[in-house]
Order: C-alpha cells, then sequence, then structure tokens
C-alpha cells in the first residue's frame, strides 16, 4: 500500500492527451515538491519532472506537471508510442522522515 | 557527467545479508545539497525508496525495513554502501542507486543490479 495513490493505468490514442493523478496528504505532497519518473521497459527510471512542474534538460514540453494542495497530476499531450512506460510521483514526507512513491500507473498508447 | 553504478552479487541465500556499493562519479557526497539514495523494485512491481544517506553522514531509512538495513558512504572513494540483513525471496528485486538532490528529486539513476534471493 503506498503512501501515495496514482491510477493503475491510463490509455489514450497517439496524439491524444493523457493525464496521470497523484494523491498524497499534507505531510507530503502538500508541504513538499513533487517530482515524476519515466521507466520505459526493461531500463532505470528516469527523472522527468521535479519542483512540481519544471522539466529537465531534454525532456519534450509534452510533458508537464502540476501540484494542488495534496494532489499532483503529470499531463502528456500528443501522445507517442514511445510514451508507453510506467511514471511514478514521489516526494518526501516529513512526517516519516523518508522519500514515498507513488504505486505507478502503466500509460498505454492505443 | 553524472554516473552512478551499482555492483554486488547476483545471488544471495535466504537468512544472508545482501551488501551492494555504488560508485558514482560527477559530483561529491561532500557537497551540501548532495545525497544518494537506493530504490528497490521486485519484478512487475512498484519503486520502493530503501534508504539515503547526506552530506553531513545523516541517514534515512524506509520505516518498514529499518531494522534490516545500513547505508554507509565512503567520500574519498565515491562510493555508497547498503546492507540488507536477513534476506528473503520476497527480497528478490533490482537495485537501484540514484543521486538526491536538496530532498527533492532523484535525478540521476544507475542501471540497477538484479538480485535473486534463493538457496
Amino acid at each position: 500500500q503506498s503512501v501515495l495513490t496514482q491510477p493503475p493505468s491510463v490509455s489514450a490514442a497517439p496524439g491524444q492527451k493523457v493525464t496521470i493523478s497523484c494523491s498524497g496528504s499534507s505531510s507530503n505532497i502538500g508541504n513538499n515538491y513533487v517530482s515524476w519518473y519515466q521507466q520505459l521497459p526493461g531500463t532505470a527510471p528516469k527523472l522527468l519532472i521535479y519542483e512540481n512542474n519544471k522539466r529537465p534538460p531534454g525532456i519534450p514540453d509534452r510533458f508537464s506537471g502540476s501540484k494542488s494542495g495534496t494532489s499532483a497530476t503529470l499531463g502528456i499531450t500528443g501522445l507517442q508510442t514511445g510514451d508507453e512506460a510506467d511514471y511514478y510521483c514521489g516526494t518526501w514526507d516529513s512526517s516519516l522522515s523518508a522519500w514515498v512513491f507513488g504505486g505507478g500507473t502503466k500509460v498505454t498508447v492505443l | 557527467q553524472v554516473t552512478l553504478r551499482e555492483s554486488g552479487p547476483a545471488l544471495v541465500k535466504p537468512t544472508q545479508t545482501l551488501t551492494l556499493t555504488c560508485t558514482f562519479s560527477g559530483f561529491s557526497l561532500s557537497s551540501s545539497a548532495m545525497c544518494v539514495s537506493w530504490v528497490r523494485q521486485p519484478p512487475g512491481k512498484a519503486l520502493e525508496w530503501l534508504a539515503l544517506i547526506d552530506s553531513g553522514d545523516n541517514k534515512y531509512y524506509n520505516t518498514s525495513l529499518k531494522t534490516r538495513l545500513s547505508i554507509s558512504k565512503d567520500t574519498s572513494k565515491n562510493q555508497v554502501v547498503l546492507t540488507m540483513t536477513n534476506m528473503d525471496p520476497v527480497d528478490t528485486a533490482t537495485f537501484y542507486c540514484a543521486r538526491f538532490v536538496h530532498f527533492r528529486e532523484l535525478d540521476y539513476w544507475g542501471q540497477g543490479a538484479l538480485v535473486t534471493v534463493s538457496s
């Protein structure tokens, strides 16, 4: 049972948009930065979004992040087959003094 | 260029202690913003954060696994070591080390090391 809650899966056709939610509490998302990670099949996770809504160099602007209260959202527009992956949210939990991940969301391009 | 690489045994027996080493380059753990963290992922399952160590040698652990984990660093060798005691087959996983910046994000990851627990 993850501290952060994500939907197990989302899907859409190529070119469409998907959003992935990440729900937490005041001890984690509510008072700390959220980051998002993309894990392509058979590879290590890669940082996709940091500090709620910033993209590292090389990450296309099709990927966006936002945060409101105790929830965060990852958006992917112009969906491509290469976006099929597992996506994880993560943040620091001040009560646990520990990093926490969401349970992951599998994105499928129909 | 920041790189991290995990090394250790691919196979351990139940009840044994696992020792993994993360060797990194491109940054220093003596910098106040830098930490190194360990994350594991059982086959087909989600990421699970394990532990981190910061430049001040402060250590943080997954509360569920705290009694079994130990993390340490050798700043001169650019290495961080994770030990996990009393290994069980359910601990079979790919273990990743990652750079952890300002307690905000894991920005660089190693390729991972698969550890199988079996007699």
